[in-house]
């Protein structure tokens, strides 16, 4: 059984920095490209970061590019997403995602974790 | 960016009526198209891909249709456990996006 596990959220200041974790298990982890996706408080989905299944084939949304950087390490199984720059707007729960380098969908998700940018 | 809009954005059906939900997407998608169903306080799971394929465990109540810009949800007879958020995804150009979600709530 695939399971996604997030870590690392918490309260951050505007302008700090968090980052993100999310461990694999259940699935051969090199398999499959990764994504994170966040949802507001109240709100719809919102893609983030996706990454291929060797750290190639990155891509950023426009409201986190230069603020965010997604990797992985596959001999850890785990993925991140290092914050930056934080801000009122970025609060949400951040789901990891796993899918199919490709045009495919996402397959699974982990539970979220939660990030709230406060002063 | 293609723009995915979802309707309506709250359905109110009764248990064991049938729920129509609608995805238009800004410019063609092809039939990269998914849908995902959210309960509340969990993750978003994976219904129907390729506008009319249904996932691994998905039961045969939902069924997808459509290609291009125009998509359809049906769930055939709506069970207790089918009440939640429904969102489209398109998957064929960056940026990855989705609809607002169709809240299919209880009548």
């Amino acid at each position: 059984e695939v399971q996604l596990l997030e870590s690392g959220g918490g309260l951050v200041q505007p302008g700090g920095s968090l980052r993100l974790s999310c461990a694999g298990s259940g699935f051969t982890f090199s398999n499959y490209a990764m994504a994170w996706v966040r949802q507001a408080p109240g709100k719809g989905l919102e893609w983030v970061s996706s990454i291929g299944n060797f750290g190639g084939s990155i891509s950023y949304a426009d409201s986190v590019k230069g603020r965010f950087t997604i990797s992985r390490d596959n001999s850890k199984n785990t993925l991140y997403l290092q914050m930056t720059s934080l801000r009122a707007e970025d609060t949400a729960a951040y789901f990891c995602a796993i899918k199919i380098l490709g045009s495919y969908p996402f397959e699974s998700w982990g539970q979220g974790a939660q990030v709230t940018v406060s002063s | 960016e293609i723009v995915m809009t979802q309707s309506p954005a709250t359905l109110s059906v009764s248990p064991g009526e049938r729920a129509t939900l609608s995805c238009r997407a800004s410019q063609s998608v092809s039939s990269n198209l998914a849908w995902y169903q959210q309960k509340p306080g969990q993750a978003p799971r994976l219904l129907i891909y390729g506008a009319s394929t249904r996932a691994t465990g998905i039961p045969g109540r939902f069924s997808g249709s459509g290609s291009g810009t125009e998509f359809t949800l049906t769930i055939s007879s709506l069970q207790s456990e089918d009440f939640a958020v429904y969102y489209c995804q398109q998957y064929n150009n960056w940026p990855l996006t989705f609809g607002g979600g169709t809240k299919v709530e209880i009548k």
